[in-house]
């Protein structure tokens, strides 16, 4: 268990409203990630942190920002949501500990729907 | 940029058979990670098999091997005995070794097993 908890698990808001997804992670990783899963494109990575306050954009960051003041917390944030942003939203985590895998540990994922 | 492609969206296999699935990459690194994650109904997304490029024996975990061909940017997942709790979307993916960029994910193979 890598100790991952995303909140909401689930919400549903109206276009143009901001929202603020929550991970937080109790096991003192360096680095984590947000990524979209839709239907027919897999999981896409937003954005990911390497560190306190060090972040950087992935493929889909467009719309969306990120921060993390605490290495337990990282927060996506939608600004003006769009109903393009319909979606499920995974937290990940790398362990870097014991030796750099690349193996990513997610959490159980936030369905977030746009109307 | 990396890619990844699962050229199959959907597989069918009938249970206690065997199945595999089919993934390529595009990368220009010599050291890398690919990965084959499991997502059952419940979303939660699950490791299933790692493999390190550098290493030249494919990996095996109980029923579930790989075959890795590095010349041909090859990673193809084999499920022996397919048991009804296999069904689920899986995943190919790729890390670069070493980078903090998180995975690239293929589009996923949605497989059914047939009782």
């Amino acid at each position: 268990d890598a100790g991952i908890t995303q909140s909401p698990r689930h919400k549903v808001t109206e276009t143009g409203t901001p929202v603020t997804l929550r991970c937080h992670q109790t096991e003192n990783h360096r680095y984590m990630y947000w990524y979209r899963q839709d239907p027919g494109h897999g999981l896409r990575l937003i954005h990911y942190s390497y560190g306190v306050k060090d972040t950087d954009k992935g493929e889909v960051s467009d719309g969306y920002s990120v921060s993390r003041s605490k290495t337990e917390d990282f927060l996506l944030t939608l600004e003006s949501a769009t109903s393009s942003q319909t979606s499920v939203y995974f937290c990940a985590i790398s362990e870097s500990r014991d030796g750099y895998t690349g193996e990513l540990f997610f959490g159980e994922g936030s369905r977030l729907t746009v109307l | 940029a990396q890619t990844v492609t699962q050229s199959q969206p959907e597989m069918s296999v009938q249970e206690a058979e065997t199945v595999t699935l089919s993934c390529t990459y595009d990368t220009s690194e010599s050291d890398y990670y690919l990965f084959w994650y499991k997502q059952p109904p419940s979303r939660q997304m699950i490791l299933v098999i790692r493999q390190e490029a550098y290493k030249q024996q494919n990996a095996t975990e109980n029923r579930f091997s790989v075959n890795f061909q590095k010349a041909a940017k090859s990673f193809s997942l084999k499920i022996s005995d397919s048991q009804l709790g296999d069904a689920a979307m899986y995943f190919c993916a790729y890390n670069s070794g070493g980078g903090a960029d998180g995975l690239t994910f293929g589009k996923g193979t949605h497989l059914i097993i047939q009782p």
